[in-house]
């Protein structure tokens, strides 16, 4: 399969937790990786692996992951986390990469 | 500075060509793994094709026979050839650097480093 599926958009209160999901039968054997998109910018990568942030993003973003599912965690969202989240692994050959299609968030 | 730099893009009327460039400073394409992610308007991300530092090239089956990837490693830049243009592969394309890893023996990837991007519009 090489299909990674998220809901289409997601929405939370300013200070308050949200988690975005990311499902797909390659996530039983391929970590997930993490995109931020916001308007007009090219996506920038904010988590991966088993839950590690590259430098600079800020420790309230979290990565988890079960089964057919790897999750997005925003501990306390702030006005700026608000745009479009990707995740991203492989497909279930190993050789194809694949995106899932995008969850909005509104930071309320 | 760790750097990607797309060129390339333009206007071109459907069943036209175009090469994609992306010049890379800060670290060598040829011993890392690269790949084209391009974005149609309004739309999500999705990934073109890959080529591995040791030179294998995979392509998403919306491109294949139609894209290739390829690197110049004397110019430190990486390429998109695009033929046959159609309305549907307009978008903007990204090149970015991709970082595989291994975790326990559990398998990953990340688009670590990104250009800011190249537009390119297939209309007549």
């Amino acid at each position: 399969s090489s299909e990674l599926t998220q809901d289409p958009a997601v929405s939370v209160a300013l200070g308050q937790t949200v988690r975005i999901t990311c499902q797909g039968d390659s996530l039983r054997s391929y970590f997930a990786s993490w995109y931020q998109q916001k308007p007009g910018q090219a996506p920038v990568l904010v988590m991966y692996g088993k839950n590690n942030r590259p430098s600079g993003i800020p420790d309230r973003f979290s990565a988890s992951g079960s089964g057919n599912t790897a999750s997005l965690t925003i501990t306390g969202a702030q006005a700026e986390d608000e745009a479009d989240y990707y995740c991203n692994s492989r497909d279930t050959s190993g050789n194809h990469l694949v995106f899932g299609g995008g969850t909005k968030l509104t930071v309320l | 500075e760790v750097q990607l730099v797309e060129s390339g893009g333009g206007l071109l009327q459907p069943g036209g060509s175009l090469r994609l460039s992306c010049a890379a400073s800060g670290f060598t394409v040829s011993s890392n793994h690269m790949s084209w992610v391009r974005q149609a308007p309004g739309k999500g991300l999705e990934w073109v094709s890959v080529i591995y530092s040791g030179g294998s090239t995979y392509y998403a089956d919306s491109v294949k026979g139609q894209f290739t990837i390829s690197r110049d490693n004397s110019k430190n830049t990486l390429y998109l050839q695009m033929n046959s243009l159609r309305a549907e592969d307009t978008a903007v394309y990204y090149c970015a650097r991709i970082h595989y890893y291994d975790i326990s023996g559990y398998k990953g990837n990340a688009f670590d480093i990104w250009g800011q991007g190249t537009m390119v519009t297939v209309s007549s």
